[in-house]
Formats: structure tokens, C-alpha cells, sequence
């Protein structure tokens, strides 16, 4: 079964750090890029961080850079997420998920197939 | 980044309506446009990528349209299971999610 489970979420102060994980099983995980995505409280979705199967290509939502990271981990089939300088409004459930592509007349198109069940994120003093 | 809206922002419909929600970006985004449903307390789903292509698995009553800036996901008859929140999301660059329309029971 394709899965992926988010770990790591919990109570923090702002200004703290925490550091999320995503354990992928039941697909190559190395031949996907995958994101961090984010839901706070009662709002809608928002895209935190993207990550290419190689590491070679890293964005971040310009509320998150240059505080959080995202990496990953081909062998152990897992994508990570630091966090630092915690602010209230990271409070949140962060999702993992894969990117998949299709080729449809010669262009990529990229969707977010598989999701993680989500981890929360409360920061709070 | 490209703005996304959503209209509207929610609506009420009763099982076997046609419902149709409008997604707009605020420049081209060509057909790199996605619709997820998300259910309270769930992860979201994706149900059409590339603005058009059904998602393995999804319910054929689902279907998607548009391209450029102007974009439609139609339920052709509502079904129970259907009551959730529909997101579009462009991947035509950094990713960004309309804000979402809530679909209940009229």
C-alpha cells in the first residue's frame, strides 16, 4: 500500500524548533519529488516547501524562508522538515505529499497524488 | 506569486444537483491547474490534474475545464460522499491553492 506518515508535531514556544518527518512506503520513493503543505486552524491549504527527488531543486513559501528546511532522505524513504523561529501563525497541520507527473502532449503536469494523514504543529507560549 | 479565487465560497446543493465551482488565477497558468476535495479532519484529495485528466479512481461525475485564467470543476449529480471543500491549486509556478469552496447539504 502506498502511505505516507508524518511524524515529529507537538506543542512549541514561540521561537522554537521542531523538525517534522515523512515515512514513505509502498513506492520508489526516490523517483519522486515530494512537498510540505499546511493548513492552519479553520483556513485552507497553503504550500510550504517543495523538494525534487534528488535534492537537487528546493523552494519555500516566502512566509518560510529562511527559517524552515526541507530534506530528504532517498535511502531511509524519508522527507523532513525543520522548523525554526517558530511564529503563532506556523500553527498549523502539516502534510506531506508526493508529486506525480504526467506527460500529456509533451508538457509535465504535476499534481499531489498521495497525502500523509498530517501532523500538528501548535505554537504557542 | 499567481493569486488563485474561488467562487463561490461555498454553496448549498441538494444529493443529484449539478454543481459547478469557478476558479480564476490572476495571470496564464495554461492548464496547470489541480482540484483537490478535501472531508473534515482529512487530507485532501486530488480528483483532476492538468485542468482536464480524472485522477485514477475519481468518480466520473467529476470534470474539469478551462485553461489560461478561467477554470471549472463540475459535479454532474451530487452524491453524499461529495459534501466536502474543493481547492483548486496551479502548479504553473510556486504553488498556490484558491481558497477553497464548501459544498453542504441545502
Amino acid at each position: 500500500e502506498v502511505q505516507l506518515v508524518e511524524s515529529g508535531g507537538g506543542l512549541v514556544q514561540p521561537g522554537g524548533s521542531l523538525r517534522l518527518s515523512c515515512a514513505a512506503s509502498g513506492f520508489t520513493f526516490s523517483s519522486y519529488s515530494m512537498n510540505w503543505v499546511r493548513q492552519a486552524p479553520g483556513k485552507g491549504l497553503e504550500w510550504v516547501s517543495y523538494i525534487s527527488s534528488s535534492s537537487s531543486t528546493i523552494y519555500y513559501a516566502d512566509s518560510v524562508k529562511g527559517r524552515f528546511t526541507i530534506s530528504r532522505d532517498n535511502a531511509k524513504n524519508s522527507l523532513y522538515l525543520q522548523m525554526n523561529s517558530l511564529r503563532d501563525e506556523d500553527t498549523a497541520v502539516y502534510y506531506c505529499a508526493r508529486d506525480e507527473v504526467a506527460a500529456i502532449l509533451g508538457d509535465y503536469y504535476y499534481g499531489m497524488d498521495v497525502w500523509g494523514q498530517g501532523t500538528t504543529v501548535t505554537v504557542s507560549s | 506569486d499567481i493569486q488563485m479565487t474561488q467562487s463561490p465560497s461555498s454553496l448549498s446543493a441538494s444529493v443529484g444537483d449539478r454543481v459547478t465551482i469557478t476558479c480564476r488565477a490572476s495571470q496564464s497558468i495554461s492548464s496547470y491547474l489541480n482540484w483537490y476535495q478535501q472531508k473534515p479532519g482529512k487530507a485532501p484529495k486530488l480528483l483532476i490534474y492538468a485542468a482536464s485528466s480524472l485522477q485514477s479512481g475519481v468518480p466520473s461525475r467529476f470534470s474539469g475545464s478551462g485553461s489560461g485564467t478561467d477554470f471549472t470543476l463540475t459535479i454532474s449529480s451530487l452524491q453524499p460522499e461529495d459534501f466536502a471543500t474543493y481547492y483548486c491549486q496551479q502548479s504553473y509556478s510556486t504553488i498556490t491553492f484558491g481558497p477553497g469552496t464548501k459544498v453542504d447539504i441545502k
